[in-house]
């Protein structure tokens, strides 16, 4: 089966850099996405990893290793408007559903 | 502006009663889902759909069960509810095609059972 970890809870201060970590175990995937949620909110989707490297959307970074089946998100520059939950999620290779990890909370101090 | 919307927001019901929530897509998506969120626990997956009338077991289907009789509408069924489903529940879809994961979810329906 598919598993995902995450760091429960991230705490960062408004303006500096933070890297949300995401292991699996998994027998085959199509690549690693990312979903923010606000509290209250839907999860929305942020990024997608279908190659190893990183990949970089404005202030939001995604990084994927599949020898290691490790990625992160690194957020920049960071806002208080960035405080959410963040899910990493991956496709099923031998079938349609999508997983997701557990969730970090990401807070951030002014 | 792609859409999923789900029947409503809140809901409380009583144990042992029979429970359908709805969700409705606007997007055309073959694949439609329904997710449980509690905290701590992140998102498990209940049921999916890749297509009409065929349904899947996620991880955690046990109490639950679904429909899909048409393409856009995909309904999660409490048979009897119990108190352990209080929950918010979370309705999503993505289409077919390529590696394309970008999932659209739904507001989210917290279910209190009572």
């Amino acid at each position: 089966g598919q598993s995902l970890e995450q760091p429960s809870e991230v705490t960062a201060v408004e303006g500096a850099i933070v890297q949300i970590n995401c292991t699996y175990q998994t027998s085959g995937f199509y690549g690693l996405s990312w979903y923010q949620q606000h509290d209250g909110g839907a999860p929305t989707f942020l990024s997608y990893n279908a190659l190893d490297g990183l990949e970089e959307t404005g202030r939001f970074s995604s990084f994927l290793s599949r020898s290691d089946s490790y990625g992160y998100l690194l957020l920049q520059e960071l806002q208080m408007k960035d405080s959410a939950s963040y899910f990493c999620a991956v496709r099923d290779l031998g079938a349609s559903k999508i997983i997701f990890g557990s969730g970090t909370r990401l807070s951030i101090r002014p | 502006d792609v859409k999923v919307t789900q029947s409503s927001r809140y809901l409380v019901k009583r144990t042992g009663e029979k429970v359908f929530l709805e969700c409705v897509q606007d997007m055309d998506h073959e694949n439609m889902f329904w997710y449980r969120q509690d905290p701590g626990l992140g998102l498990r997956l209940i049921y999916f759909s890749y297509d009409v009338k065929m349904k899947e077991k996620g991880d955690i289907p046990e109490g639950y069960s679904v429909s899909r009789e048409k393409k856009e509408r995909f309904s999660l069924i409490l048979e009897s509810a119990s108190t352990n489903q209080t929950s918010m529940y979370l309705c999503a879809s993505y289409a077919v095609g390529g590696e394309n994961t970008e999932a659209f979810f739904g507001q989210g329906t917290r279910l209190t059972v009572v």
